[in-house]
């Protein structure tokens, strides 16, 4: 089964700085799909990133980006020029492609920003 | 606009009843889940389904029930066999077989429901 692993339940960031989320996942499979969630306080869950797996290049979005290492099964989020609207909870998630699949979420991590 | 939609926003129940809380999604997605959230946990997977009239257990499906008669709907049932249902509960919905160039999970806005 597959399973994703955030290993940082809370990080800080000053307003402006960069910080970095860690995730890690283990699949056995080679065609895939990873995302980055932001839940605020509001708890809508709101994509911020997506990555497939067959495509080495690493994904951006504005200020946020991936580092993706396929081998290694890891996936963490940049997010540059840190900013208050950023803080909230973040998840990491997995699904496998080709359907039949589960998604699959990590644990969260709590990202809190400072002015 | 094309979206999930959950419904009620709050449900309170008493204790030993069964509530039914509503997914509807008009996204002409064939994936649905059902998730559940602890204060300052992650998301446990409760129940999904991959196609109308099939579906498989999660994570934590005890003391919970789905259908999936029509596409769009994916009700879930937290039947009195739950012993602790009170958690916000999301419901997603995928892109079909997890192949679209642009595939992600939309979820719907989430029941809060509180045990009284």
């Amino acid at each position: 089964a597959q399973t994703v692993t955030q290993s940082q339940p809370e990080m800080s960031v000053q307003e402006a700085e960069t910080v970095t989320l860690s995730c890690t996942y283990d699949t056995s499979e080679s065609d895939y799909y990873l995302f980055w969630y932001k839940q605020p306080p509001s708890r809508q869950m709101i994509l911020v990133i997506r990555q497939e797996a067959y495509k080495q290049q690493n994904a951006t979005e504005n200020r946020f980006s991936v580092n993706f290492q396929k081998a290694a099964k890891s996936f963490s989020l940049k997010i540059s020029d840190s900013q208050l609207g950023d803080a909230a909870m973040y998840f990491c998630a997995y699904l496998l492609g080709g359907g039949g699949s589960r998604l699959t979420f990590g644990e969260g991590t709590q990202l809190t920003v400072n002015p | 606009d094309g979206g999930i939609t959950q419904s009620p926003k709050y449900l309170f129940r008493k204790e030993g009843q069964n509530v039914t809380l509503s997914c509807e999604q008009n996204l002409n997605h064939d994936a649905m889940y059902w998730y559940r959230q602890d204060p300052g946990q992650g998301l446990r997977l409760i129940y999904y389904s991959q196609i109308v009239n099939d579906f498989q257990k999660g994570d934590i499906a005890e003391g919970y029930s789905v259908s999936r008669e029509k596409k769009e709907s994916f009700p879930l049932t937290v039947t009195s066999a739950q012993k602790n249902p009170t958690a916000f509960y999301l419901c997603a919905s995928s892109s079909p077989y997890g192949r679209e160039p642009n595939t992600e999970a939309f979820f719907g806005q989430g029941t809060r429901l509180t045990v009284v």
